[in-house]
């Protein structure tokens, strides 16, 4: 089956650290990829997304490309903030027809302190 | 256009009682799920839907129930509550189609004692 393997958390950093959290997958085929994030007693919102190989997914900062030679999609911000503290999640969608689970991964705690 | 909406937003049950979990969105998404969020677990998938009228089990859909009469609401009914169902839950809509993202209601902390 599919599966998302994220590192795990906690990860702390100082304001204007340099981020990575890495994230790779198994699946067949050709899956979307994507990065949550949730904000303290919210829901999941989406940070960015690819939908094919060499894509690379930015919003607010935050990059990942998707690299199909290496299954992976790693989440890197050059210069984080206090308020990019929150939890990460990267997940995966099959492409194949009808209803495509979704399959996320434990997520990864981000604190950034000042 | 308020998205996803989940109600109530805390409760706390005793063990056997039941109570129903309400969803509702506004974008006229065809897709909708149910998921639980446990603390090192990531999302699990309850139950999901693809239309009005049509729902299907995903990987934990002991314990719950669902049904989908119109296309804007999903509620999650708990049948008689367990200890093990204190979780947060989350329902999501989505469009169909390579690359849709789902959307997310702000979640249902359930306690039960």
């Amino acid at each position: 089956g599919n599966s998302v393997t994220q590192m795990e958390g906690p990860v702390t950093l100082s304001e204007e650290a340099f981020l990575t959290i890495n994230c790779t997958y198994t699946a067949t085929g050709y899956p979307s990829l994507f990065w949550y994030v949730q904000y303290p007693g919210e829901g999941l919102q989406l940070l960015l997304k690819a939908t094919k190989a060499d894509d690379k997914g930015s919003n607010k900062g935050f990059e990942a490309t998707y690299r199909k030679e290496t299954t992976s999609f790693h989440l890197e911000k050059g210069s984080v903030q206090v308020s990019d503290s929150a939890v990460y999640f990267c997940a995966l969608r099959p492409r194949s027809g009808g209803y495509q689970k979704v399959t996320f991964g434990t997520g990864t705690k981000l604190q950034v302190i000042p | 256009n308020a998205g996803v909406t989940q109600t109530p937003k805390f409760q706390v049950l005793k063990t056997g009682q039941s109570m129903t979990l309400q969803c509702a969105q506004d974008m006229n998404h065809e897709y909708m799920s149910w998921y639980r969020q446990d603390p090192g677990m990531g999302l699990r998938l309850i139950h999901y839907s693809v239309g009005a009228g049509i729902t299907d089990q995903g990987e934990v859909p002991n314990g719950y129930n669902v049904s989908r009469s119109t296309t804007e609401d999903f509620p999650l009914r708990l049948l008689s509550a367990a200890p093990s169902q204190t979780s947060v839950y989350f329902c999501a809509s989505s469009l169909g189609g390579k690359g849709g993202e789902q959307y997310f209601g702000p979640g249902t902390r359930l306690t039960v004692t």
